[in-house]
């Protein structure tokens, strides 16, 4: 079975600092993909970043990137130049390579602070 | 503009009653999903369905129920029988071989 697992139930961050989120994952499988997603109030999910597990290579997308580390199995979202508007509960999920079923975390509410 | 959509926004039912909630995607995906989220909590996958007039159960399915008549049509109905069915339901789709799932924007279903 899988899992994630996110240890900080909330976080604050000074506006322009970056900030560190971190995922933790468990699964027999060789081949699977990580992800973030991003809850703001309003309850919609936006995709952030995808990693596959064979990339060797950590995502970005703009702000964020993914520090993949395999073997500590952990998948942390790296948030650049915190603004505003990040504030929003982030979610660490993953799901089998050719699979359909995405696993949660429990999420990490953010803060940013002015 | 593409996407998916979901309705309503907010619904408030009775308990003991069965309720429907609606989810229409125009991104010509196969797979439709459907996650609930309790507050403070991650989401949990209830049914799911790769392709039309075939789904499979997720992770809590019971009391709710489904059907895939169309590729571009999931709805849930949340039956009498789900003992909390309070909480926030998010309807999913992605291609076949496809990593990502868009979500639509939710619906908060209330029972009292």
């Amino acid at each position: 079975a899988q899992k994630i697992t996110q240890t900080q139930p909330g976080m604050f961050v000074q506006e322009k600092e970056a900030v560190t989120l971190d995922c933790t994952y468990d699964t027999s499988d060789q081949s699977y993909g990580l992800f973030w997603y991003k809850q703001p109030s309003s309850g919609e999910m936006i995709f952030l970043i995808y990693q596959g597990s064979y990339d060797e290579q950590n995502a970005t997308e703009g702000r964020y990137s993914l520090n993949f580390q395999k073997a500590r199995k952990s998948a942390n979202l790296v948030i650049s130049a915190s603004q505003l508007g990040d504030s929003a509960m982030y979610f660490c999920a993953m799901r089998r390579e050719y699979g359909n079923k995405l696993v949660f975390g429990a999420g990490t509410i953010l803060r940013v602070k002015s | 503009d593409g996407g998916i959509t979901q309705s309503p926004k907010y619904l408030f039912r009775k308990e003991g009653q069965n309720v429907t909630l609606s989810c229409e995607q125009n991104l010509n995906h196969d797979a439709m999903y459907w996650y609930r989220q309790d507050p403070g909590q991650g989401l949990r996958l209830i049914y799911y369905s790769q392709i039309v007039n075939d789904f499979q159960k997720g992770d809590i399915a019971e009391g709710y129920s489904v059907s895939r008549e169309k590729k571009e049509s999931f709805p849930l109905t949340v039956t009498s029988a789900q003992k909390n069915p309070t909480a926030f339901y998010l309807c999913a789709s992605g291609g076949i071989g496809s990593y990502e799932q868009y979500f639509g924007p939710g619906t908060r279903l209330t029972v009292t």
